[in-house]
């Protein structure tokens, strides 16, 4: 079946580091796969996706690249403020086999940024 | 675009009442709404995928009697939590989808508390 996994939290970083928050995916078909990012106390928003191999996602200066060589969906940013401190999920969906497009999420990572 | 919007953000209740809460499309219509679960630091789950005017399919463990989800409109799905409990205290996120489009768009969640 389809799976998601994360590299798992905390990552806590300085202001202006690079982060990278590692996603590997497994899926029978062909995904789209998302980056959510959810702050405290507050639902999910959509980040950046990509729905073909060797798309890339960007928004906000994050960015991910769809590797289906790897099966990796990794998310980085090149200079990270205090501001994105926030949970961030991975997530595929499927439609095209047949699935009702429901996201199966990775367990999520909490980054943390110290000024 | 694409705002989802869940009513009400918080609420507390006495063991054996019910609640329901309500997750709108309010700039597009949803032919599709998921309801997840969201313990503390932890992923979503997906507790069931509704269709407008169609029956709600669940996952599997989710008790259908207890969590009745009502999708009437494609702009309105509603989760009533039947006879809570305290078991039952959770974070409630619904989140839409239209037409073929694999992207959702989601609530900002919903706090219930069951004393």
């Amino acid at each position: 079946g389809n799976s998601v996994t994360q590299m798992e939290g905390p990552v806590t970083l300085s202001e202006e580091a690079f982060l990278t928050i590692n996603c590997t995916y497994t899926a029978t078909g062909y995904p789209s796969l998302f980056w959510y990012v959810q702050y405290p106390g507050e639902g999910l928003q959509l980040l950046l996706k990509a729905t073909k191999a060797d798309d890339k996602g960007s928004n906000k200066g994050f960015e991910a690249t769809y590797r289906k060589e790897t099966t990796s969906f990794h998310l980085e940013k090149g200079s990270v403020q205090v501001s994105d401190s926030a949970v961030y999920f991975c997530a595929l969906s499927d439609l095209r086999s047949g699935n009702t497009g429901k996201l199966i999420f990775g367990q999520g990572t909490t980054l943390q940024v110290k000024p | 675009g694409a705002v989802v919007s869940q009513h009400p953000s918080r609420v507390i209740c006495k063991s054996g009442t019910s609640v329901k809460i309500e997750c709108r499309s309010l700039d597009f219509q949803a032919t599709t709404m998921f309801w997840y679960r969201q313990f503390p630091k932890q992923s979503l789950m997906l507790m069931a995928t509704s269709n407008e005017g169609s029956k709600a399919t669940y996952e599997q463990g989710v008790e259908k009697d207890k969590f009745l989800i009502n999708h009437a409109s494609l702009t309105l799905s509603t989760l009533t939590v039947t006879s809570a409990h305290p078991e039952d205290s959770s974070f409630y996120i619904c989140s839409a989808t239209s037409g073929a489009a694999d992207t959702q768009y989601f609530g900002p969640g919903t706090r219930l508390t069951v004393l």
